[in-house]
């Protein structure tokens, strides 16, 4: 069974401008979660989806955002780009979460440097 | 405190050993708990996740937990060069259901030839 997917594996942006990240969960997962993670702060939550709908939320500014489609796929973005925003963003998948399937998985995350 | 604490290492134990890592947590209504495995420049690996007080094995893994200490930790029995990374404890915050994990800072383990 493949992994979870993330594209693209490398970006590099510019202060002030936004980008999009995407991940393909594992085939029959449906909760998507996001993390940021940095070498000051380790790996930070940032929100989990589930049938297209937000479940929770870490403690992000609005400029970071996510949704997820009808097929599970998730994306996220971030506006407005800050120096402080280069990280490694991951994406992990679970089966299903209210069914005691708490396992994550990881993908191979996207680096991003914001300059 | 922290919600999730580990000790950051280096832990270094030689090869053949064992290793004993630990995590403790602050939330106690939290119902599962995990380790992964961090190699340098990749993305973290599940190695283990135990829900129930008590000792899960897999191979040369142990994982132990104990909830009225608020703690968990990870057992690799005969460690190799190979184990050497950084392992990460995370914890689902909260009671079930509720679907935020809260990882540690990680321990940097080396396992000495």
């Amino acid at each position: 069974k493949a992994g979870v997917t993330q594209t693209p594996r490398y970006l590099i942006k510019t202060r002030g401008q936004q980008v999009t990240l995407s991940c393909s969960p594992i085939s029959g997962h449906r909760s998507v979660s996001w993390y940021q993670q940095t070498p000051g702060q380790g790996l930070q939550f940032l929100f989990e989806y589930f049938s297209e709908t937000q479940r929770n939320k870490g403690n992000f500014p609005g400029r970071f955002s996510g949704r997820q489609f009808s097929n599970s796929r998730s994306e996220m973005n971030v506006s407005t780009l800050e120096l402080g925003d280069s990280a490694l963003y991951l994406c992990a998948s679970s089966l299903d979460s209210r069914q005691g399937a708490y396992e994550q998985y990881f993908g191979p995350g996207t680096r991003l440097t914001v300059t | 405190q922290k919600e999730v604490e580990q000790n950051s290492g280096p832990l270094s134990v030689p090869e053949g050993a064992i290793a004993s890592l630990n995590c403790t947590y602050s939330d106690r209504g939290s119902q599962s708990f995990f380790w992964y495995r961090q190699y340098s420049g990749k993305s973290p690996e599940l190695i283990m996740f135990i829900y129930s007080n008590g000792d899960k094995e897999d191979g040369r893994f142990t994982a132990q937990l104990n909830k009225a200490s608020q703690y968990v930790s990870l057992l690799i029995r005969d460690s190799q060069p190979s184990d050497s990374a950084t392992y990460l404890c995370a914890v689902n915050i909260g009671p079930s259901g509720t679907y935020k994990y809260i990882f540690g800072t990680g321990t940097r383990l080396k396992v000495l030839a």
